[in-house]
């Protein structure tokens, strides 16, 4: 069964400086892998995807993820954190041979951003 | 453009009493439909899905339900809530393929999201 895991439920960074939030997963199948971002009170919106194409996935506001498939891991980075950042993120795993259509999503990480 | 909408943003029910939440998307056909409710402290839980109108499978066994009456509306509902019911609850959609299957490459869309207190 697919699984995925949001190795943090909360990071602290300050304005300016590296984010890294992190995820491993645990497919059957070659996953699709995904980033959502929710802001407080507010619907989920999606940063990047991962469909087995380039491993390296540049998404919107900044974001980009590495897909490794050694170390099960698609970790979310930025290289310069904004005050806007600040959200909850979900690592989200779905199976290509799932009949289901079922996204799993990570206990979520939550970004702080300090001034 | 494809919009979805979601209502209301806010409820406060006591336990007991029902629940409908509406959600219509605008834009597309034969959308696939998704209920998601999240927890305080977990991650999105998927609790119905549906890939046509009438079409509705449940993930998890609980005291809800989902009804789809036309092809771009979704219905959850409860006849009596329990204080486990508390939760922001999304309504979402993504794009529907021919067959009628769920095509997992594709992305979710998003509702702005329910938050449900019962007390």
């Amino acid at each position: 069964a697919q699984s995925v895991t949001q190795l943090d439920s909360h990071v602290s960074v300050s304005e300016g400086t590296p984010v890294l939030l992190r995820c491993n997963y645990s497919s059957s199948y070659s996953p699709s892998l995904f980033w959502y971002v929710q802001h407080p009170n507010k619907g989920l919106q999606l940063l990047l995807k991962y469909t087995s194409a380039a491993t390296l996935v540049k998404g919107i506001n900044g974001f980009e993820a590495e897909f490794k498939k050694s170390e099960t891991s698609f970790h979310l980075t930025k290289p310069s954190a904004h005050m806007s950042d600040a959200a909850e993120y979900f690592c989200v795993v779905s199976d290509q041979g799932g009949s289901q259509g079922n996204l799993i999503f990570g206990k979520g990480t939550k970004l702080s951003v300090k001034p | 453009s494809q919009t979805i909408h979601q209502w209301p943003a806010t409820l406060v029910q006591p336990v007991g009493s029902p629940l409908s939440l509406e959600c219509t998307v605008e834009g597309t056909s034969n959308p696939n439909l998704y209920w998601y409710r999240q927890a305080a402290g977990r991650g999105l839980q998927l609790l119905f899905y549906s890939v046509g109108i009438g079409q509705i499978s449940s993930e998890v066994p609980q005291n809800l339900s989902a009804s789809r009456p036309q092809d771009r509306q979704f219905i959850l509902s409860s006849k009596k809530l329990l204080l486990s019911d508390s939760g922001f609850y999304l309504c979402a959609w993504s794009v529907g393929d021919t067959e009628g299957s769920v095509n997992t490459d594709t992305e979710a869309f998003f509702g702005q999201g329910t938050r449900l207190t019962v007390v």
